[in-house]
């Protein structure tokens, strides 16, 4: 069983760098063609698709939050990493990483419970 | 921002049937896969349905999806209340080197 969840600070200031942990279980990174990604939702609004991981360490990024984003793996802890840079309050959101049920596919077949994180100063 | 593009909104009664529109581009539906996502209030999204019109274990098959040139449809038949949620489209784009969503549909049951 495939389970994965998501850490990190639930309010940072403004301008601060936000990371998020996402640790998981049941897959491993280390397996071929395994990716996990991350997603965002703003209260009240869509989803939006940050960034995402593969085994092979092939990474993709939403282009227009591309130079504010870094995603890594720790294949060792079965944890991903993302890194937002220059928080602002529109960041406010609850984010989720979720585990890519094929390759290039937009199929999110696991999803972690998602945690809030709120921008203010 | 999103790329796909769903209606707001969409209604039916109790057993009636709720189709919701996906509408993209060639760079991702035209030449990729169409997935649904169900969100319920207040819960992480659960894949509804996948390749267009896969449903994974345990989703009911009053759920179907269909897909066709740059669109894509989630059809409910048989609505029951516990429909009652947002449903999102996604699929890969090429041109942007990553997944897309649509806009989002609120599903309600009069």
């Amino acid at each position: 069983q495939i389970t994965l969840k998501e850490s990190g600070p639930t309010l940072v200031k403004p301008t601060q760098t936000l990371t998020l942990t996402c640790t998981f279980s049941g897959i491993s990174l280390s397996t071929s063609r395994v990716g996990i990604n991350w997603i965002r939702q703003s209260p009240g609004k869509a989803l939006e698709w940050l960034a995402l991981i593969y085994w092979n360490d092939d990474k993709r990024y939403r282009p227009s939050l591309k130079s504010r984003l870094t995603i890594t793996k720790d294949t060792s802890k079965n944890q991903v990493v993302l890194a937002m840079t220059n928080m602002d309050p529109m960041d406010t959101a609850t984010y989720y990483c979720a585990h890519e049920g094929d390759f290039w596919s937009g199929l999110f077949d696991y999803w972690g419970q998602g945690t809030l994180v709120t921008v203010s100063s | 921002q999103s790329v796909l593009t769903q209606p707001p909104s969409a209604s039916g009664t109790p057993g009636q049937r709720v189709t919701i529109s996906c509408s993209g581009s060639s760079s991702n539906i035209g030449s990729n896969t169409v997935n649904w996502y169900q969100q319920l209030p207040g819960t992480a999204p659960k894949l509804l349905i996948y390749s267009n019109n896969q449903r994974p274990s345990g989703v009911p098959d009053r759920f179907s999806g269909s897909k066709s040139g740059t669109s894509a449809s989630l059809a409910i038949s048989g609505l029951q209340s516990e429909d009652e949620a947002d449903y999102y489209c996604a699929a890969w784009d090429d041109s942007l080197n990553g997944s897309v969503f649509g806009t989002g549909t609120k599903v309600t049951v009069l």
